[in-house]
């Protein structure tokens, strides 16, 4: 299978860092990507991993290690709109099936 | 707004029915994507069309089905509707159906929410 497992709710308190970790079976493995999504709305694209490391983007960094099956997605200076579930999904396979881990609910305190 | 189109929005109906979910996809994408979110639960990979093709299937249930238009819009049909059945459906698309260049972005839908009594 291509299990995804995060964590399924983290606390975190405004202006903090918080770091999501998500673990994946790495058999047929393309990349991993990190989605927002708000209650009720639409996942939106945050980030995408295919090498080895960590890419930046502002706020929210992303890292892949391949070998060990292993990803996070970090916030910075956490604000209080940050507060979602955050999903990790890994594309598997020669058409890229997206398969979506269960997400992370944040809850950003004052 | 996305640019990828969903409709209904709601849509609330009886045990044993049938629906139709239709999707058009962001202008200029190929590829079609349904996805079922329950309660609390994460998104279940449904199927994917790529060009009018199917090209991957998830744990769909033989009660759904699905297609993609020459116009590229797609529909996702859900028969003999249960209770279970209730939740938010994406449809996503993207350009391509293949990783091409590594990143196959997904642009999802609002969802159409289907609540079954």
């Amino acid at each position: 299978g291509q299990n995804i497992d995060q964590p399924t709710e983290m606390t975190a308190t405004e202006g903090a860092i918080v770091q999501i970790n998500c673990t994946y079976q790495t058999s047929g493995f393309n990349g991993l990507f990190w989605y927002q999504q708000h209650a009720g709305e639409a996942p939106t694209f945050l980030s995408y991993n295919v090498l080895d490391g960590l890419e930046e983007k502002g706020r929210f960094s992303s890292f892949l290690s391949r070998s060990k099956g292993y990803s996070y997605l970090l916030l910075k200076e956490l604000q209080m709109k940050d507060s979602a579930s955050y999903l990790c999904a890994g594309g598997f396979g020669g058409y890229n099936k997206l398969i979506f881990g269960a997400g992370t609910r944040l809850a950003v305190h004052p | 707004d996305s640019g990828v189109t969903q409709t209904p929005k709601h849509l609330i109906t009886a045990t044993g029915q049938r629906v139709t979910l239709r999707c058009s996809p962001r202008s200029g994408d190929l590829s079609v994507y349904w996805y079922q979110q329950s309660l609390d639960q994460g998104l279940q990979f449904l199927i994917q069309y790529y060009n009018g093709e199917e090209r991957a299937k998830g744990n769909i249930l033989e009660r759904f089905s699905a297609q993609q238009f020459p116009d590229l819009h797609s529909e996702l049909n859900l028969s003999s509707l249960e209770l279970g059945d209730s939740a938010l459906y994406f449809c996503a698309s993207s350009v391509v159906g293949e990783p091409i260049s590594g990143a196959n972005v997904l642009t999802f839908g609002a969802g159409s929410r289907l609540t079954v009594l």
